[in-house]
């Protein structure tokens, strides 16, 4: 079955660069998901889109910002990297029209290290 | 923000039954109590979730306290494969919210 897919997998940016994550979710899921989970940290929510609308906003820095495209897939786009910046970032999908006790599904992330 | 909490770490032998506990004692009536399990440097797996009622699926049952505060996720037959952190999750709306998750070792 087709997962969600995150590219690219790695990332190494400078301090003060820009990041650009993408995520695809899975055909027919609506709902994207972004998460941060730092070094040894459990995932921390940032941000959410349902039908290309943002929905929920977690703990999203300022110098992020997120959108989600016509063919459902986002792109997480991060500024002013910092060192903190650094963690794995994971994008998960779901299908609204199962109520809002569906499941998520979670990509492999995409780990930015930032130097 | 809706929190959980889990110990740190479990150990278990493999082929016994393994007991998870969660304490969520801030949830709310309509927080859905989900678990997942993640493995090193992969993203979180689905593992099951409920709302009132126990569940159960192919991978593991969930008890949930009649007052809804706590839960257990139960492995029946713990296997090599099943070590991980296991996250106990609140979903409030359309978040997730993560605790810290426990780490599960399995012993051969």
């Amino acid at each position: 079955a087709a997962g969600v897919i995150q590219s690219p997998r790695h990332l190494i940016k400078e301090k003060r660069e820009t990041a650009t994550l993408k995520c695809y979710p899975i055909p027919r899921h609506d709902t994207v998901y972004w998460y941060q989970q730092g070094p040894g940290q459990d995932p921390q929510f940032l941000i959410s889109f349902y039908e290309k609308m943002q929905s929920d906003k977690g703990s999203i820095p300022d110098r992020f910002s997120a959108q989600q495209f016509s063919d459902y897939h986002s792109e997480l786009n991060m500024s002013s990297l910092e060192l903190g910046d650094s963690a794995l970032y994971f994008c998960a999908s779901s299908s609204q029209g199962l109520g809002h006790a569906d499941t998520q599904y979670f990509g492999p992330g995409t780990r930015l290290t930032v130097l | 923000d809706a929190k959980t909490t889990q110990p740190n770490s479990m150990e278990s032998n493999e082929e016994e039954p393994v007991h998870l506990p969660c304490n969520h004692s801030t949830i709310s009536g309509t927080d859905y109590i989900h678990w997942y399990r993640q493995l090193p440097s992969q993203g979180p797996e689905y593992v099951i979730h409920g709302l009132t009622s126990n569940v159960n699926n192919r991978m593991a049952s969930l008890a949930i306290a009649e007052d809804r505060k706590s839960s257990t996720l139960i492995l029946h037959r713990a296997t090599l494969r099943d070590a991980a952190v296991y996250y106990c999750i609140l979903r409030a709306g359309n978040q997730f919210y993560f605790g810290t998750g426990t780490s599960l070792t399995v012993i051969p």
